[in-house]
């Protein structure tokens, strides 16, 4: 069965602080996609970044980087200088080349305080 | 490009009543998902469609629950009848769908309140 586990339920900080946000998956699939997803207090779903198992590169894109580790099955998300506006849930999802089904972690409620 | 739009976005009714949630897809996706948002189970999908028929409906919770997909940019999600445990966000999404990995793209959401 494959499953995303988000430990982190909430992580509050202090603006300009860098905060890194934790997604362990499992699948026994060599074959998969790893997603994040952003969901602000008006409550869309906006897509950050996706990732296919064959891709081990770190990516970054402005104040955002993405970790993706296959030894440890974690695809962790790295904010940069926090700024308010990053204060939302963030969900990590994952699905298989087999299938269309996004599965979601539970998710991790960031505050990022003045 | 328009995103996937939904309506309406916040509806309250009572029990017993027929809710009907709207979705239009972005253009030129084949694929259409429903999605629903609750804090006990999170986000779920409830069934998908490519090229309008559905796909896989194992997510859909019992026979209250409906979907239908006339054409390729609308669908709907009715419940009849509702019940307070279906009070929930409801997220329509779509992809391209040339490959299963394909990046889904969600709506805004339907906020769903059954007294």
């Amino acid at each position: 069965a494959q499953k995303v586990t988000q430990a982190q339920t909430e992580i509050s900080v202090v603006e300009k602080e860098d905060v890194t946000l934790d997604c362990v998956y499992e699948t026994r699939d060599t074959t998969y996609y790893l997603f994040w997803y952003k969901q602000p207090p008006s409550g869309e779903l906006v897509f950050l970044i996706r990732r296919n198992s064959f891709d081990e590169q770190n990516e970054i894109s402005g104040r955002y980087s993405w970790n993706f580790q296959k030894s440890t099955s974690s695809f962790n998300f790295t904010i940069t200088a926090s700024q308010v506006v990053d204060s939302a849930v963030y969900f990590c999802a994952l699905t298989l080349y087999s299938s269309y089904k996004l599965i979601f972690g539970s998710g991790t409620r960031l505050l990022v305080r003045p | 490009d328009a995103g996937v739009i939904q309506s309406p976005r916040h509806e309250v009714t009572e029990m017993g009543q027929e809710v009907t949630l709207r979705c239009k897809p972005i253009s030129g996706h084949d694929y259409l998902f429903w999605y629903r948002q609750t804090m006990m189970r999170g986000l779920e999908l409830l069934i998908y469609f490519n090229n309008n028929v559905p796909i896989d409906d194992s997510g859909m919770p019992e026979d209250r629950f409906s979907a239908k997909m006339p054409n390729a940019s609308f669908s709907t999600l009715k419940i009849q009848p509702s019940e307070p445990r279906d009070s929930a966000v409801y997220f329509c999404a779509s992809s391209h769908g040339r490959q299963t990995t394909d990046t889904q793209y969600f709506g805004p959401g339907t906020r769903l309140t059954v007294l």
